[in-house]
This record gives structure tokens, sequence and C-alpha cells, in this order.
């Protein structure tokens, strides 16, 4: 069975920083890409970034290029969302999804808050 | 960046009856390769979205077949062709042909 479990969220100030990590399983995780997707409260989904089976394809939204790195660690089965310079538009529920959109996690809640 | 645009953004619908949702992108969403990468989500309220339909018309495993895709270019459909209770929720199209993919806002679909 294909699990994607997301992780990582919480309360962070704003200007401060936050890692997400999606730990896959049930499938051969390095042989698909995948990207992260968020809901803000009340709101519509927004894709967010993409990264490719090997890491070397990776494309951002303009709403968080130059703040968020996708990575992924293939021996580890696991992606991740390093989040900088947090403002309280990035309060959302945060998606990891696999390919294209086959398959979700159930989310994480991240809170930018003082 | 693509703009998604659906209509209605709200569908009250009558349990048996049929219904569509339109989307249409600001650009074509014909790929180089020659595939549309134009996809249907439904979300329930506090669950996470599920794919119903990839490149305009294929439905993915286990959705009904009540649910079909149509379309091609900028104009696409999705139909319900009875509404059932469970279909209530949030549908969005989505393109993944251009960088950065796009979702459209989202119609919420509701039973009378």
């Amino acid at each position: 069975e294909v699990q994607l479990v997301e992780s990582g969220g919480g309360l962070v100030q704003p200007g401060g920083s936050l890692r997400l990590s999606c730990a896959a399983s049930g499938f051969a995780f390095r042989t698909y890409g995948f990207n992260w997707v968020r809901q803000a409260p009340g709101k519509g989904l927004e894709w967010l970034s993409y990264i490719g089976t090997s890491g070397s394809s990776i494309y951002y939204a303009d709403s968080v290029k130059g703040r968020f790195t996708i990575s992924r660690d293939n021996a580890k089965n696991s992606l991740y969302l390093q989040m900088n310079s947090l403002g309280a538009e990035d309060t959302a529920v945060y998606y990891c999804a696999r390919g294209g959109g086959a398959h979700w996690g159930q989310g994480t809640l991240v809170t930018v808050s003082s | 960046d693509v703009v998604m645009t659906q209509s209605p953004l709200s569908l009250p619908v009558t349990l048996g009856q049929p219904a569509s949702i339109s989307c249409t992108s600001s650009q074509s969403l014909v790929h180089s390769d020659g595939n549309t990468y134009l996809r249907w989500f439904h979300q329930r309220p506090g669950q996470a979205p599920r794919r119903l339909i990839y490149k305009i018309s294929n439905r993915d495993s286990g959705v009904p077949d009540r649910f079909s895709g149509s379309g091609s270019g900028t104009d696409f459909t999705l139909k319900i062709g009875r509404v059932e209770a469970e279909d209530v929720g949030v549908y969005y199209c989505m393109q993944g042909t251009h960088w950065p993919w796009t979702f459209g806002q989202g119609t919420k679909v509701e039973i009378k």
C-alpha cells in the first residue's frame, strides 16, 4: 500500500524556519517525482514545488521561490521542504503528493504566528 | 503562469441528478510531448485531496464510472452522471503541463 506521511509542522514565529519531511513507503520511491502542495485555512490548493527522481529537476511557485527548498533522500525514502523567512501567509496545511497527484499524504499543519 | 478558471464556484445539486463543472485555462494545456496534463481532484472536508481524473479523461483506480472528464486545449469539463451523497466537497482542476503547475479556485458541491 502506498503511504506518504508528512511531519515537521508546528508553530513558528514570523521570520523563522521549519523543515517538513514526507516519509514514503509501499512503492519504489526513487522512481517517482514528488510535489509539495499547501492549503491555507478555508482556501484552495496551492502547488508549491516539484522534484524529479534524481533531484536534478526542481521547480517552484513564485510565492516560495528563494525561501523554500525542496530536496529528497532516495536512500531514506524521504522528501523534504526547508522553509525559511516564514510569514503569516505561509500558515497552511502542507501536503506531499507523488508524481501527478495520484497519492497524497494527510498533511501537516504549519502555523506562523508570534 | 497559467490561470485555471472554474465555474461555477458553488454547485447545489439534487441527489441522483447530473452535475457539471467547467475549467478553462489561460493557455493551451497541450504539452510538447502531445499529452494534455489536465487533472481533476476531489476534496472532502478535513481530508486530503483525491485525484479522480488525469490527462483529461482517464479515471483513476477505484473512481466510480459516474465521473467523466472531457475537453481539449483550454476548455475542460468534469461531469458527474448521477450525484451521490459521497460526492459532496470541493472539486479542483489542475494543470501539469506548464511550470509552475496551477490549480483552479475550486468548486464546492453540496446537496440541495
